[in-house]
């Protein structure tokens, strides 16, 4: 029972670099979703997918890209780290817009 | 747009005593609302939701939340704490017409034996 995985689970990355987070999902979920949980301010929307092929900017979205070419994929993309990435990176699925989301473990990031 | 206040950032209890956390929420029509729990390290783990019906709503590790319309409230309580609940807390609004789930800031929970 897999269910939602992310790699890697923690990583420090220096000013300028790029780095992919990898999210999949055994579920066979349409809908699968990226935040960020920065202390005492809960989960910010990043990107979120409604199915293969389709993605759309959540509250927060500058600094990264997503692609979502399977049902099963859905990598985020940093591609000039800042300090103000650093943070922990959910990604969650869902079988529709207001189901159950699951979530993974997370990646702890820090931007040095 | 639809956001979530959740007062309470810590809640100190004894094991063995009641809980209650508290959310309330801003949404122009019926929400969808939701308590995830996360434990230390961890993703987060849904506790209930409520959509629609009974305002009373039981979850998983004896939880229950009750929805009041007239107060846009959707509080959490728990009967008796083990010391396994210390965790941080999440309440969550999210609607039929929009994909996104809006989160509150979240409560910690630490349980004194």
């Amino acid at each position: 029972n897999a269910g939602v995985t992310q790699t890697p689970k923690f990583r420090i990355l220096k000013i300028g670099q790029s780095m992919t987070l990898q999210c999949t999902q055994d579920m066979n979920h349409n809908y699968m979703y990226w935040y960020r949980q920065d202390p005492g301010m809960g989960l910010k929307l990043i990107y979120y997918s409604v199915g293969a092929g389709i993605t759309d900017k959540g509250e927060v979205p500058n600094g990264y890209n997503v692609s979502r070419s399977t049902t099963e994929d859905f990598p985020l993309r940093l591609e000039l780290a800042a300090p103000s990435q650093t943070s922990v990176y959910f990604c969650a699925s869902s079988t529709t817009q207001i189901g159950e989301a699951f979530f993974g473990q997370g990646t702890r990031l820090t931007v040095v | 747009a639809q956001s979530v206040t959740q007062p309470d950032i810590h809640i100190t209890v004894s094991e063995g005593a009641s809980l209650e956390l508290r959310c309330n929420y801003s949404y122009g029509a019926t929400p969808y609302l939701f308590w995830y729990v996360q434990s230390p390290g961890q993703g987060l783990q849904l506790l209930l939701k409520y959509f629609s019906g009974d305002t009373l709503v039981q979850g998983i590790k004896g939880f229950e939340a009750e929805f009041k319309r007239s107060q846009s409230s959707f509080n959490l309580r728990k009967p008796s704490v083990h010391w396994s609940d210390a965790a941080e807390y999440f309440c969550a609004v999210g609607s039929s017409n929009d994909y996104k789930l809006s989160f509150g800031a979240g409560t910690t929970v630490t349980v004194r034996a």
